[in-house]
């Protein structure tokens, strides 16, 4: 079973710039999760979706980060315009039906650094 | 605020010892904890630990729960260099699977 894939790997930007990251779950996943990784921290919930819908995005800083799974499917992040402090690993997650008693799998992350 | 709280935050064994890490928890409406072993950088899947499944056991690792106290442990024994890693305890509350993660204990096993 193929598992979840994410691209880029990394990315460098500067500050001010925009970024999005692709992420495309295990097939047959209903749940995909964006997260935000700091160094030395644990992931931390951006937004989950399930297929096309927002289940929580209460973490999500709105005011430049936008995500979208239009077809159920893979999904996009966008970081637009990007802070220093936006400088993290993204790791998406994908789940089979999205309930409490599942596991979640992750991708290998982008990590990116703002400049 | 859901919290969970690891420790310790790093610890340093030599090869063949016996580590348990620790993970307690302050959430509402528990249903899950999990652990996850991170090296580099795709957390992987290890327990997951329920009300109605407080053990678990892998080759030389082992979980347990306890609902009591609101904490879980995480036991390796004979310790490999290969199990340095990152580990990290999430909790999965209400109806939606989401994950609350500590901040990880670092381990580092040295031959």
């Amino acid at each position: 079973e193929a598992g979840v894939a994410q691209s880029p790997r990394y990315k460098i930007i500067e500050k001010r710039q925009s970024v999005a990251f692709w992420c495309n779950p295990i097939s047959g996943h209903a749940t995909l999760y964006w997260y935000q990784q700091i160094l030395g921290q644990g992931p931390k919930l951006l937004i989950q979706f399930q297929n096309n819908g927002v289940v929580d995005d209460s973490q999500l800083p709105k005011d430049r980060f936008s995500a979208e799974r239009l077809k159920g499917v893979d999904s996009t992040l966008k970081i637009q315009p990007a802070k220093l402090e936006d400088s993290a690993v993204y790791l998406c997650a994908s789940s089979l039906a999205g309930t409490s008693l599942e596991t979640q799998y992750f991708g290998p992350g982008t990590r990116l650094l703002v400049l | 605020e859901d919290k969970v709280v690891q420790s310790p935050l790093s610890l340093v064994v030599h090869e063949g010892d016996t580590v348990t890490l620790n993970c307690s928890y302050e959430v509402t409406n528990f249903r899950s904890l999990l652990w996850y072993k991170q090296e580099k950088k795709a957390p992987t899947f290890l327990f997951m630990l329920t009300s109605s499944g407080i053990e678990k056991k892998s080759g030389r690792l082992s979980s347990i729960l306890d609902k009591k106290e609101l904490s879980s442990i995480l036991n390796i024994t004979a310790t490999q260099t290969g199990d340095s890693a990152i580990y990290l305890c999430a909790v999965g509350v209400g109806g939606y699977s989401t994950l609350t993660f500590g901040k990880g204990t670092m381990l580092l096993v040295s031959p």
